[in-house]
């Protein structure tokens, strides 16, 4: 069974409208990590915005907020007024003990 | 910039061949993570290093092997290649266990 299910594998969103990148995770460990990144055609790994298992507020970070609901294990990435430069894949990841799982991504294409 | 830098940037090669992969971490991060990300694998841990010691390990093949350095320099070593070998190989560190910096990617390409 996958650990980390990023259910969009492509979107197009309009210039300056909020985007959410979805990510469902499946861990039994009660001590966890998520994790967002951002991997641009260039192909360096960006890291963007990271939430605790136990932090009790969702994490924001400038544009990228994460939309935690911990009994759905549900890490939402959301990114507020969408820029062109924002187009990129978006990994979700997880950890619990070693190293990260990550999802199969998601394919992000801001339209002008 | 994440301050992480990765040697080679792109490494052409043949099967069964051998080759080295260098990573610095930033200046003062004891863990070093190496990563790969292929077409049909995604991204894959490989395995850790703090402070020299080798941490937990992943996906990563008998045929591969890393290690850290004093000065907390890693490297990756990757023998009898093969064409499935043919990835991006990626380096990332920390000051404590959780991999926020990821260098720019050394391109393998097995021919």
């Amino acid at each position: 069974a996958q650990k980390i299910t990023q259910t969009q594998p492509g979107m197009f969103v309009q210039e300056k409208e909020a985007v959410t990148l979805d990510c469902t995770y499946d861990t039994s460990d009660p001590s966890y990590g998520l994790f967002w990144y951002k991997q641009p055609s260039s192909g360096e790994m960006i890291f963007l915005i990271y939430q605790g298992s136990y932090d009790q507020q969702n994490a924001t970070e400038g544009r990228y907020s994460l939309n935690f609901q911990k009994a759905r294990k549900s890490a939402n990435l959301v990114i507020s007024a969408s820029q062109l430069g924002d187009s990129a894949m978006y990994f979700c990841a997880m950890r619990e003990s070693d190293g990260l799982t990550f999802g199969k991504g998601t394919h992000l294409i801001i339209q002008p | 910039d994440s301050g992480v830098t990765q040697t080679p940037k792109h490494l052409i090669t043949a099967t069964g061949q051998r080759v080295t992969l260098r990573c610095s971490p930033r200046s003062g991060d004891l863990s070093v993570y190496w990563y790969q990300q292929s077409l049909d694998q995604g991204l894959q841990f490989l395995i850790q290093y703090y402070n020299g010691e080798e941490r937990a390990k992943g996906n990563i093949l008998e045929r591969f092997s890393a290690q850290q350095f004093p000065d907390l320099h890693s490297e990756l070593n990757l023998s009898s290649l093969e064409l499935g070998d043919s990835a991006l190989y990626f380096c990332a560190s920390s000051p404590r266990l959780a991999e926020k910096f990821f260098g720019p990617g050394t391109r393998l390409t097995v021919l």
